[in-house]
């Protein structure tokens, strides 16, 4: 079975600074995907970031990029020029790519990270 | 935001209560999900449904039943919960079919309290 472990139960960051959230995940597939999750304290649950382990390329969205390494198994979530709306509940995920089976449908999410942003 | 509504925000119901969590997503996506949110705990998957049909059920308890009338309507029917069924619940939708990556999305969540 794939674990996800979010080693930073806490993290903070002065306004304008940079802060990287860590992730490693375990699994024996080769072809799966990772997801970076965003809870804020209104508690809508929404996408940041997404990286399909077959691209080298790390993903990145605006201000958000990730470090993707597929030998360590390690998906960390940078955070550049953080804002007061950065602060939330951060969830790294991860989604086997077969379709089907008992893998269907299955996010497997880290126990997350609360995210503090000092102005 | 608005892609996945539940209803309601907030229940409190005694042990010997039935009540129900509905969601609803306006996405076109053909799989819906329920997950608990427990403090300090991960996300745990309760349910799946791909296009109608459950295709998942995690060792749920039967004090939770799931129904699923159509790709777009998701409901929980709760009865004869405990206390330590008080969490979050969360409902999602995505895509199941063609290429992925199938992201999830969530709506705002129940906050159950069982008293």
């Amino acid at each position: 079975a794939q674990t996800v472990t979010q080693s930073q139960p806490e993290m903070s960051v002065q306004e304008a600074e940079t802060v990287t959230l860590s992730c490693t995940y375990d699994t024996s597939e080769s072809d799966y995907y990772l997801f970076w999750y965003k809870q804020p304290p209104s508690r809508q649950m929404i996408l940041v970031i997404r990286q399909e382990a077959y691209k080298q390329q790390n993903a990145t969205e605006n201000r958000f990029s990730v470090n993707f390494q597929k030998a360590a198994k390690s998906f960390s979530l940078k955070i550049s020029d953080s804002q007061l709306g950065d602060a939330a509940m951060y969830f790294c995920a991860y989604r086997s790519a077969k379709a089907g089976g008992t893998s269907y449908g299955k996010l497997t999410f880290g126990q997350g990270t609360i995210l503090t942003v000092h102005p | 935001e608005t892609g996945v509504t539940q209803t309601p925000r907030h229940l409190v119901m005694g042990m010997t209560n039935k009540k129900s969590l509905k969601c609803e997503q306006h996405l076109g996506h053909n799989a819906m999900y329920w997950y608990k949110q427990s403090a300090k705990k991960p996300l745990e998957l309760m349910f799946v449904y791909n296009f109608k049909e459950q295709t998942e059920n995690n060792s749920v308890p039967s004090r939770f039943s799931p129904e699923c009338p159509n790709s777009s309507h998701l409901f929980l029917h709760l009865h004869t919960l405990q206390p330590e069924d008080s969490a979050l619940y969360l409902c999602a939708s995505s895509v199941e079919f063609g290429q992925g990556p199938y992201e999830q999305y969530f709506g705002p969540g129940t906050r159950l309290t069982v008293t």
